[in-house]
């Protein structure tokens, strides 16, 4: 069945540094891929997605690009704040809408002033 | 209210005691999801209603849990019987849209932590 693996936690950083949380996948066909994120205290929400190879989901100073090749969707941002401080999930859905998701099991981020 | 709305936040139950947890989805949402998100793991899918139809259960781990969404918009998922297993945060989602295809985006609630001693 479809899978997803990411890369495991905790992760701290200082401000201003580089993130990147890795995420692989297994499917049988060709599914869209999804970053959720979850803020202390909040619900998760979607950060970005990517719906076919080669696509570039970018929000917030986030990006992720579609690798088919590789089966990875890896989370990157360049410049990293406090704000930032979250638990990450890498998901993908068989379908283009984010119908019956299926989630990594989440890195969480701690981004130090 | 402007989101996805799921009481309790918190509940403790007794082993092989019936609980029933609420979702309020956004205004207007045709979807509607439940996930079962165990400590230190990613959600994962239990079931979805389009409207009032329960359209796919696949992800149920047993009888003893059974979701309604009986007038197209509120939802409860019971379990029965609550066992240890059954502890883990239960979240709900809703989108506008009526066709998995579509490229929509499913909102989430703050989930229902249930905790069975």
């Amino acid at each position: 069945g479809d899978s997803v693996t990411q890369m495991e936690g905790p992760v701290t950083l200082s401000e201003e540094a580089f993130l990147t949380i890795n995420c692989t996948y297994t499917a049988t066909g060709y599914p869209s891929l999804f970053w959720y994120v979850q803020y202390p205290g909040e619900g998760l929400q979607l950060l970005l997605k990517a719906t076919k190879a080669d696509d570039k989901g970018s929000n917030k100073g986030f990006e992720a690009t579609y690798r088919k090749e590789t089966t990875s969707f890896h989370l990157e941002k360049g410049s990293v704040q406090v704000s930032d401080s979250a638990v990450y999930f890498c998901a993908l859905s068989d379908l283009v809408g984010d119908y019956k998701l299926s989630f990594g099991a989440g890195t969480t981020v701690t981004v130090r002033a | 209210g402007a989101g996805v709305s799921q009481s309790p936040r918190y509940k403790v139950a007794k082993r092989g005691q019936d609980v029933a947890l609420r979702c309020d989805p956004i205004s207007g949402h045709v979807s509607l999801f439940w996930y079962q998100q165990a400590l230190g793991q990613g959600p994962e899918f239990l079931t979805y209603f389009q409207n009032e139809a329960q359209l796919d259960k696949s992800g149920l781990p047993s009888d003893r849990f059974f979701a309604e969404r009986p007038e197209g918009s509120v939802s409860t998922l019971k379990i029965q019987r609550t066992q240890q297993e059954d502890s883990a945060v239960y979240l709900c989602a809703s989108s506008f849209e009526d066709r998995v295809e579509t490229n929509t985006e499913a909102f989430f609630g703050q989930g229902t932590r249930l905790t069975v001693v």
